[in-house]
Parts: C-alpha cells; sequence; structure tokens
C-alpha cells in the first residue's frame, strides 16, 4: 500500500529565514512522482514544486528546493527567505500511476 | 500553465434539493479528473476519478447514487450532490490531469466549491 507521512501538522519560521517540511513516503513502485501543493487560506491548491523519482537532482523552484532520498523514501521541502504569503497548509503528495496519494499536511504560519 | 476552474464557487441550499459543481479545464485536455471532499484543517479526501467517456471509479465508502459524475468531454466534469442534507455539507475541490507532456504526471486544481445544506 501507498501511504504519505507529514509528521509535523504544525509549524511557525520568523520572516526572512529558512524552513524545512517533512515527508515521508512508501512504495513499492519504481516510477513515480512527488509533489509539494500549498493551500493558503483562499484554498486553492497551488502546486509548488514536483520531483520525478528518476531524477537524481533535487527540484527546485526559486525559493522552494526538496532534499529528496530515494533510499530513505524521503521528500522535505526547504522554504528559504520565508515570506508572509508563505502561510499555508502544505500537501505532500506522491502520485503512481493514475493513483495520488496525499500526506496529512503541515500548517505553516510565517511570523512577522 | 495549467488552469482549472470550477463554478459555483459557493452555493447554499435546501435539504433535498440537487446541486451540480462544474469543473473546467481551461488551457489542457484532461483525460482524467478527480473529485475531493475536504473537512475544516484536513487533507484531501478522494471521492471519485473520471476518465472522459467512462464511468467514475468511486473510493470505497462513497455512494456512487449520491455523488453521480459525469466527465463527457476531455474539458468538463460535473459532480452532482443528489438530495443533498446537512452532512453533505463540505468543501469539495476537483483537480485534473491532462494528455500534454506538461500536465500528464499532475495534477491541476480547481479553486473548491463550498457546499452548505441547510
Amino acid at each position: 500500500a501507498q501511504t504519505v507521512t507529514q509528521s509535523q501538522p504544525e509549524m511557525s519560521v520568523q520572516e526572512a529565514e529558512t524552513v524545512t517540511l517533512s515527508c515521508t513516503y512508501d512504495t513499492s513502485e519504481s516510477n513515480y512522482y512527488l509533489f509539494w501543493y500549498k493551500q493558503p487560506p483562499s484554498r486553492q491548491m497551488i502546486l509548488v514544486i514536483r520531483q520525478e523519482a528518476y531524477k537524481q537532482q533535487n527540484a527546485t523552484e526559486n525559493r522552494f528546493s526538496v532534499n529528496f532520498q530515494k533510499a530513505a523514501k524521503s521528500f522535505s521541502l526547504k522554504i528559504s527567505d520565508s515570506q508572509l504569503g508563505d502561510t499555508a497548509m502544505y500537501f505532500c503528495a506522491f502520485r503512481a500511476g493514475n493513483q495520488f496519494y496525499f500526506g496529512t499536511g503541515t500548517s505553516l504560519t510565517v511570523i512577522p | 500553465g495549467a488552469v482549472v476552474s470550477q463554478h459555483p464557487s459557493r452555493v447554499i441550499c435546501k435539504s433535498g434539493t440537487s446541486v451540480k459543481i462544474e469543473c473546467r479545464s481551461l488551457d489542457f485536455q484532461a483525460t482524467t479528473m478527480f473529485w475531493y471532499r475536504q473537512f475544516p484543517k484536513k487533507s484531501l479526501m478522494l471521492m471519485a476519478t473520471s476518465n472522459e467517456g467512462s464511468k467514475a471509479t468511486y473510493e470505497q465508502g462513497v455512494e456512487k447514487d449520491k455523488f453521480l459524475i459525469n466527465h463527457a468531454s476531455l474539458t468538463l466534469s460535473t459532480l452532482t450532490v443528489t438530495s443533498a442534507h446537512p452532512e453533505d455539507s463540505s468543501f469539495y475541490i476537483c483537480s485534473a490531469r491532462g494528455g500534454t507532456w506538461e500536465s500528464t504526471d499532475t495534477q491541476y486544481f480547481g479553486p473548491g466549491t463550498r457546499l452548505t445544506v441547510l
């Protein structure tokens, strides 16, 4: 069975600081994709970053980067230079075939 | 990027009535669409997966006759909540996955619909 675990229900970070959100997953699939989605108070789910499992290089999108450890089945999200607009729920997600699995989310608050 | 719209954004209805929610992929063809339900401060709960032109696949525990899903075209899927009751009040989110290289491996989400059943 595929599972996605986010062990941090809530986190906070000072504005301009760096924060890392953790995510682990379990799968027997060899070909899959990993995602981080952001859900701000508007509740619109926004794709933050994605990683193909076959790629060794960690994905980066501006201030967002991941630390993908395939052997450990870990996929953490690092947010650098945190901004107030980063305050949101963050969901880690995993896709194998046509199936998507979401973690329970981490509520991130950026403190001014 | 890939854009998904959802309509209406908010609906209030009386108990016993039916409500239809539309989900459209605006700039790509969605071969697969997903319908989720989200409770406050909770993760997304997948209700069903629909492929264009075929019957939807419902998750365990989701009533097929209550939540009717139609995916008649590559850009439109609808969710109809039939004979709605107060316990159906929730936030419903659709997402789409397309057939182009850019969108085929990623879900793009609509903005959600807040359903309140009185």
